[in-house]
Formats: C-alpha cells, structure tokens, sequence
C-alpha cells in the first residue's frame, strides 16, 4: 500500500513570494489532515478535510494560508504571500476515521522562508 | 486550554540501558492518547493508542501506559535503532477529533 505522499520535500522561498505544497493521501482515506511543526515547538494542527469538504479549519494561522482538495483526493497548500514566520515542517497526514488511530504522516515539507 | 508535556526533552542511553519517557496531559475528558514515532526527515510513525487509565500496550522493547493524568513509554534494553524522536498526542472526547501533540522526546542510543 503506498503511503501518504509530500512534495516538494523541501523549499526555500523568499518573503513574498507563492509556495504550494501537494500531499497525496492514501487511497480509501477519506480523512486528511494537515499540520504544521516550527522548530523548537509542538506539532500543530492546520486543517481537516473529509473528502473535498474543509471539517474543521481552526489552526489555518491567517488569511495567506488556502488550503484545497480537488475531488476528495489529493490537497493542496498554498501559502501567499509567505513571510518568515511560515517556515516550519508542514506534515500532511490521512486517515480511514477520525481520530489519532491510524493517522499516516506522510515525510513533510521544509519550508525556509528567506 | 489543552496541553500535553513530554519530559524529558532529550534522552542519551547506552545499549541495554532501561529507561522511561513521560507525557503529562491535561486533557478535559481523554478519548485516547496516542504514541507516535518520528525518526528524522520522515514524519510521525503511529505506535500505540491507549484509551483507558490501567491499560497498556506493548510492541517489541516498548511498553506503553496511561494514568488519569499521565503516560509512559518504557523501553525495555535498548538497541540503537531504537533512537527516535517519540511523541505523544491526547485526543479528548466530542469535539473535533483533532489530537493535541506534545514536543517529543529525542532518545538517542549508543551501541
């Protein structure tokens, strides 16, 4: 079973600029989740889909932050404009259920805001 | 507000060496807390749930288990693959389903 995929792995950008980030969640999982590690924090939550459907978006930080997932499969992160804040490991995550159960992690994506 | 602590922040054990990592929650009202491990450039790897004060769960050299206000991961006689960083999350009842991570702890072991 192929697991949840991340890309890019890594991205360095500068302040202003667009990035978007692609997470590919297990197939069946109708449950993604994205979250969000700063160096030297916790692990944060971002956003919950279940299917094409946004079910909790509470941690989303600010308004530069758009979050999509086409068709209930794969979802997209877009974060414009960045700023230096932003940088931080972004974990895309999916599930069959609710819950931490059986959350998969996919391998993130380092974003170095510059 | 929902908080979940790990202590210590960072452990070194020889081979062979037994210890325990500690997560303090509080949490109103527990669903389940969860053990992840994370080793590096790759994301959380679920290890265990717990749902239940009095319940544990075991995998290999790892035991978990859970207190009304605390979990503890043992591992039992090390070896160096066991070094990770190991993180553990509290999900509460009703609400959104969304667990409450804490910062880890990064075990390093050497042979």
């Amino acid at each position: 079973e192929a697991g949840v995929t991340q890309f890019p792995s890594h991205s360095v950008i500068e302040k202003g600029q667009t990035v978007t980030l692609r997470c590919d969640p297990i197939s069946g999982h109708d449950n993604l989740y994205w979250y969000r590690r700063v160096m030297g924090k916790e692990i944060k939550f971002l956003l919950h889909f279940v299917k094409e459907s946004k079910q909790d978006e509470s941690g989303m930080p600010n308004n530069r932050f758009l979050a999509e997932r086409t068709g209930g499969t794969y979802s997209t992160l877009k974060v414009q404009p960045a700023e230096l804040e932003d940088s931080g490991v972004y974990f895309c995550a999916s599930s069959e259920f609710r819950g931490g159960d059986g959350y998969t992690f996919g391998s993130g994506t380092r974003l170095t805001v510059v | 507000e929902d908080q979940v602590t790990q202590s210590p922040e960072a452990l070194r054990l020889q081979e062979g060496e037994s210890s325990s990592l500690n997560c303090s929650y509080t949490v109103s009202g527990l669903r389940g807390l969860f053990w992840y491990r994370q080793d590096p450039g790759k994301g959380p790897e679920f290890l265990f749930t717990l749902y239940s004060a009095g319940e544990e769960k075991e995998k290999e050299r790892l035991k978990a288990t859970l207190t009304k206000k605390e979990s503890f991961l043992h591992i039992t006689a090390p070896k160096p693959e066991d070094s990770a960083t190991y993180l553990c999350a509290a999900l509460k009842s009703g609400g959104s389903y969304i667990p409450t991570f804490g910062r880890g702890t990064s075990l390093i072991v050497h042979p």
